[in-house]
């Protein structure tokens, strides 16, 4: 089974670099994606990690360490928009394609 | 561009009634998701399929049935609607595997 723990909110001024980790249990995974939610918009997928290390996206970054059970997402020069709730999620392995998500930081970004 | 469109943004049901929501994508992807999404649990999966006319059962499958009748179709069934699947529900859709997924916009259900 998995289970992956995210702080529930994170706040931040705009312009600064904000991480927001993602910790996790699990028996065998493909690997780490994010999501990013708007209040009243769906889910949009922002990056997935098969591997470790660090993907860079813009100003949008994740990381994955399997030997740390641990990945995180960093946003960089902060935006008021970047306010939006965050999911992490992990692909099993072992024949399973469905996704198991953490329950979502809340990113609060103030001018 | 890649579209899920679902059937209603909102939806307003009477306890007993039954409840069908549809999920339509354009892209040929041969898995399908349906979400329901609350407060503070964030997205916990109902059901999923894989192909057509094949189904598995998620976290929370009890009180809702599914139907996949064509690849692009995936519709969620409320056959008795109670208060507490007032909800947001969410489609998605992807490929193998499933790392990246594609939501739809959500309907809110109210069950009054």
């Amino acid at each position: 089974g998995q289970s992956l723990e995210q702080p529930s909110e994170v706040t931040a001024v705009e312009g600064a670099i904000v991480q927001i980790n993602c910790t996790y249990q699990t028996s065998g995974f493909y690997g780490l994606s994010w999501y990013q939610q708007h209040d009243g918009g769906a889910p949009t997928f922002l990056s997935y990690n098969a591997l470790d290390g660090l993907e860079e996206t813009g100003r949008f970054s994740s990381f994955l360490s399997r030997s740390d059970s641990y990945g995180y997402l960093l946003l960089q020069e902060l935006q008021m928009k970047d306010s939006a709730s965050y999911f992490c999620a992990a692909l099993p392995s072992g024949g399973s394609y469905i996704p198991t998500f953490g329950r979502g930081t809340s990113l609060i970004v103030h001018p | 561009d890649v579209k899920v469109t679902q059937s209603s943004r909102y939806l307003v049901k009477r306890t007993g009634e039954k409840v069908f929501l549809e999920c339509v994508q354009d892209m040929d992807h041969e898995n399908m998701f349906w979400y329901r999404q609350d407060p503070g649990l964030g997205l916990r999966l109902i059901y999923f399929s894989y192909d057509v006319k094949m189904k598995e059962k998620g976290d929370i499958p009890e009180g809702y049935s599914v139907s996949r009748e064509k690849k692009e179709r995936f519709s969620l069934i409320l056959e008795s609607a109670s208060t507490n699947q007032t909800s947001m529900y969410l489609c998605a859709s992807s490929k193998s595997p499933s790392y990246e997924q594609y939501f739809g916009p959500g309907t809110r259900l109210t069950v009054t």
